[in-house]
């Protein structure tokens, strides 16, 4: 069974920076397509980053470019979002998930979400 | 605003049937068969219900099919249950820089 728990959630104040993680287990980060989609409160789905399997080429949606980093560890099996330079427009639980297709567009497995909230 | 246009809310009586659109351009809906739809309950996360148009995960009711015809993607849920009543979102393979997009999601009430 494929697990993914997401971790690091909390309070941070505006420009701050925050780590979350996704521990999987029942799949291998290394071989698969991982990536964070976010949803702010009340509101819809977006895709934040992907790390692609084996050498782990990453892609970030604009507004996240430049201020987060999407890494994993493969010992650990654990995939990781450094967020830098938080902005009150970055507050949404952030699901960490397994995706999928031949162009790499849907998503198959979802942890249960972590609450990030930028606020002073 | 999302990239991906869906009405805000549906709504259904036990047992009949409901249809959700999912309206984008050539770049994204209209161009690929590569369309997935999701259904989210309150406090949730989301669930994979179909994928590439009309395919459905194992373990999702064959109540849930999919279509689409030009830039129009459709979920229909049919003999609609009060399990259903929750979020639905639709999202595309795109060919903008974003590389994923999604809708901004319908609300279905069942009454």
């Amino acid at each position: 069974e494929v697990q993914l728990v997401e971790s690091g959630g909390g309070l941070v104040q505006p420009g701050g920076s925050l780590r979350l993680s996704c521990s999987a287990s029942g799949l291998n980060v290394s071989s698969n397509y991982m990536s964070w989609v976010r949803q702010a409160p009340g509101k819809g789905l977006e895709w934040v980053s992907v790390i692609y399997s084996g050498g782990g080429s990453t892609y970030y949606a604009d507004s996240v470019e430049g201020r987060f980093t999407v890494s994993r560890d493969d010992s650990k099996n654990t995939l990781y979002l450094q967020m830098n330079s938080l902005r009150a427009e970055d507050t949404a639980v952030y699901y960490c998930a397994r995706e999928r297709g031949t162009y790499l567009y849907y998503f198959d497995y979802w942890g249960q979400g972590t609450l990030v909230t930028v606020s002073s | 605003q999302s990239a991906l246009t869906q009405p805000a809310s549906v709504s259904g009586s036990p047992g009949q049937s409901i249809t959700i659109s999912c309206t984008g351009t050539s770049s994204d809906v209209g161009g690929y068969n590569y369309v997935s739809w999701y259904q989210q309950h309150p406090g949730k996360a989301p669930k994979l219900m179909i994928y590439d148009v009309t395919n459905r995960p194992s373990g999702v009711s064959n109540r849930f099919s999919g279509s689409k015809s030009g830039n129009t993607a459709s979920l229909t849920i049919s003999g609609l249950q009060a399990e259903d009543e929750a979020d639905y979102y639709c999202n595309s393979y795109t060919t903008s820089t974003t590389l994923v997009v999604f809708g901004g999601g319908t609300k279905l009430t069942v009454v």
